[in-house]
């Protein structure tokens, strides 16, 4: 099976713009999960989605969003970027979303704001 | 709430050398205990899992033991290589309060020379 994958890869913007970023999962997985990664912060939890329902959120402002397909792909919105939103934002697909089920990252996105 | 603790990094081992990274945790109940390996510029991918008390994980020659007793899960490996330089996160999921998210910890950046 392809892997979760992430596009693009590498994404530069200017503060105030907003960005979309996509996640297309492992097939058969429907539970999609964001986490974005940063040097001071570390891993931290964005949200999570399955089915098309958002089912978890970290604490994070509402100017960070996302959605779910109906084919579980995702997307993650960032809008007003801040300089501090610069980071590797990350995928996670599994399967049924059950607490024991491995989560299998993708590549991530490199979000730089300027 | 869940957090994970883990040894400062950076690590630095020769070839061959017995590794050995701490990670403690605190949860409620009975979580699901991760590593993580992170190579640069790539995603995570998961080394190994326990998802009860006193299981053992493996894979690749790493092995980590949950003990409930210890609230820990330390990474060990007999004869580290060069190619297992790279960042290794603990992670747990679930407990108590059933947390569906990834809690990690800092990360423990690995260096094994020639």
């Amino acid at each position: 099976k392809a892997g979760v994958t992430q596009t693009p890869r590498y994404l530069i913007k200017t503060r105030g713009q907003q960005v979309t970023l996509s996640c297309s999962p492992i097939s058969g997985h429907r539970s999609v999960s964001w986490y974005q990664q940063t040097p001071g912060q570390g891993l931290q939890f964005l949200f999570e989605y399955f089915s098309e329902t958002q089912r978890n959120k970290g604490n994070f402002p509402g100017r960070f969003s996302g959605r779910q397909f109906s084919n579980s792909r995702s997307e993650m919105n960032v809008s007003t970027l801040e300089l501090g939103d610069s980071a590797l934002y990350l995928c996670a697909s599994r399967e049924s979303g059950a607490i024991t089920d491995t989560q299998y990252f993708g590549p991530g996105t490199r979000l730089t704001v300027l | 709430g869940n957090s994970v603790t883990q040894m400062e990094g950076p690590v630095t081992l020769s070839e061959e050398a017995f590794l050995t990274i701490n990670c403690t945790y605190t949860a409620t109940g009975y979580p699901s205990l991760f590593w993580y390996v992170q190579y640069p510029g790539e995603g995570l991918q998961l080394l190994l899992k326990a998802t009860k008390a006193d299981d053992k994980g493996s894979n690749k020659g790493f092995e980590a033991t949950y003990r409930k007793e210890t609230t820990s899960f330390h990474l060990e490996k007999g004869s580290v290589q060069v190619s297992d330089s790279a960042v290794y996160f603990c992670a747990l999921r679930g407990g108590g309060g059933s947390a569906r998210q990834l809690t990690f910890g800092s990360g423990t950046q690995l260096t094994v020379l020639p």
